[in-house]
């Protein structure tokens, strides 16, 4: 079993829409949760950093982390043509020696205007 | 310049060839990544550098050579490199390791 698992899409929705995107994983030590937004040709850049488990809400984006089920979703409200990207989940273990990230595949979401 | 820049940009190389990928942050962080992107593949962590030391290595094979000047500049020398190394390449910086990390555009390489 992968240590993450993402969906790779492709995902395609009308602008406007609420678009969920999802990690599951299997590591339980896994504390630090991340979003990570790539732009064709571009780098990763942070959307979102969760610690634990919770909701943490950010405009028109939400990191929910549910740590009973091993499972992490990122919401978009009304998504707009410029959220046009691969989507990352990241995670690691808590502790200043554990800074290994473990990335997902990534989702690549479609925003149709 | 702000941020994490990489040069150069696009890379197109013949296996006997040497190059070398340029990473620089304008962030004043401590630790410094290379990464490996492969087409439907999670990003893969080759090399970290905490304070200019390097604290990882991923089990890379040595014709990839990690350098770290300083805290400010990373560089990946490429050698005899194989086909199935053409990926996009991302460099990250974090103020320290295990803080969040913060990417470049990447160098795109392609080894013929």
């Amino acid at each position: 079993q992968k240590e993450v698992e993402q969906d790779p899409g492709p995902l395609s929705v009308p602008e406007g829409a609420i678009v969920s995107l999802n990690c599951t994983y299997s590591n339980s030590a896994f504390q630090y949760f991340m979003w990570y937004r790539q732009y064709s040709r571009k780098g990763p850049e942070l959307l979102m950093y969760t610690y634990s488990s919770g909701n943490k809400e950010d405009g028109r984006f939400t990191a929910q982390v549910d740590k009973s089920s091993k499972y992490i979703s990122l919401f978009i409200r009304d998504s707009q043509p410029s959220d046009s990207a691969t989507y990352l989940c990241a995670m690691r273990r808590s502790g200043g020696s554990n800074y290994k990230l473990t990335f997902g595949k990534g989702t690549l979401l479609t925003v149709n205007p | 310049e702000t941020g994490v820049t990489q040069t150069p940009r696009h890379l197109v190389m013949g296996m006997t060839n040497k190059k070398s990928l340029k990473c620089e942050q304008h962030l004043g962080h401590n630790a410094m990544y290379w990464y490996k992107q492969s087409a439907k593949k999670p990003l893969e962590l080759m090399f970290v550098y905490n304070f200019k030391e390097q604290t990882e290595n991923n089990s890379v094979p040595s014709r990839f050579s990690p350098e770290c000047p300083n805290s400010s500049h990373l560089f990946l020398h490429l050698h005899t490199l194989q086909p199935e190394d053409s990926a996009l390449y991302l460099c990250a910086s974090s103020p320290y390791r295990g803080d969040t990390q913060y990417f470049g555009p990447g160098t795109r390489l392609t080894v013929l």
